[in-house]
């Protein structure tokens, strides 16, 4: 029972560089999220998608693309890393809308430098 | 402009006693409101909720207090153990679930054998 996974867990980019963050889960779940944390800020929402083929800005989602062509996975993509997207990156998912008594399961996170 | 705010960036606590942690928001639309538990390298984990039209409730150890009128909530843990050391985000949705969650900054909890 995997839950959530993301991949990489670590990755160190140099400045201009691209790279996606792939998050899957096998919980048949149709909604996704992925979250940013950096210190003092706690947890914000960069994009979302409420079901597969489709994608919604959240709070920061300046400098990050994603894409949900299978309901299982949620890619999130840098296409000229800054250093300011120096981050841990979360992926989660739910079945329904988070709050109203559904929570959302997250993964382990990606760890993301940017030098 | 952060609407959920957690004060407190660590707390330490004896083991066996009670852990209280605080948070405040600012957007009355807020009506549910979560707490997460997050240990080092793994992602956060559901711990507790609690609706607007609530002020308490309670699951085992841990128990949620809400106070809408002075826009306050807390949990408290007890009696703590060594296991409850975390990082805890309290997260608020708005009405319908069409808002999205909105975490506080987070409190280190230490608990001291």
């Amino acid at each position: 029972n995997a839950g959530v996974t993301q991949t990489p867990k670590f990755r160190v980019l140099k400045t201009g560089q691209s790279m996606t963050l792939l998050c899957a889960q096998d919980m048949n779940h149709e909604y996704m999220y992925w979250y940013r944390q950096d210190p003092g800020m706690g947890l914000r929402l960069i994009h979302y998608s409420v079901g597969e083929g489709t994608t919604a800005k959240g709070e920061v989602p300046d400098g990050y693309n994603v894409s949900r062509l299978k309901k299982q996975n949620f890619l999130l993509g840098l296409e000229s890393a800054a250093p300011s997207q120096t981050s841990v990156y979360f992926c989660a998912s739910s079945y329904a809308p988070t709050g109203l008594n559904t929570e959302a399961f997250f993964g382990q996170g990606t760890r993301l430098t940017v030098v | 402009d952060q609407q959920v705010k957690q004060n407190s960036p660590s707390l330490s606590v004896q083991e066996g006693r009670i852990s209280i942690l605080n948070c405040d928001y600012t957007n009355s639309m807020f009506d549910y409101f979560l707490w997460y538990k997050k240990y080092p390298a793994e992602g956060p984990t559901f711990l507790i909720s609690i609706s607007s039209i609530k002020d308490k409730n309670e699951d085992g150890r841990f128990t949620v207090f809400l106070n809408k009128s002075a826009k306050h909530l807390s949990l408290h843990i007890v009696p703590s153990q060594p296991g409850d050391s975390a990082v805890y985000f309290c997260a608020a949705e708005g009405t319908f679930g069409n808002e999205k969650l909105t975490f506080g900054t987070g409190t280190r909890l230490t608990i001291i054998p």
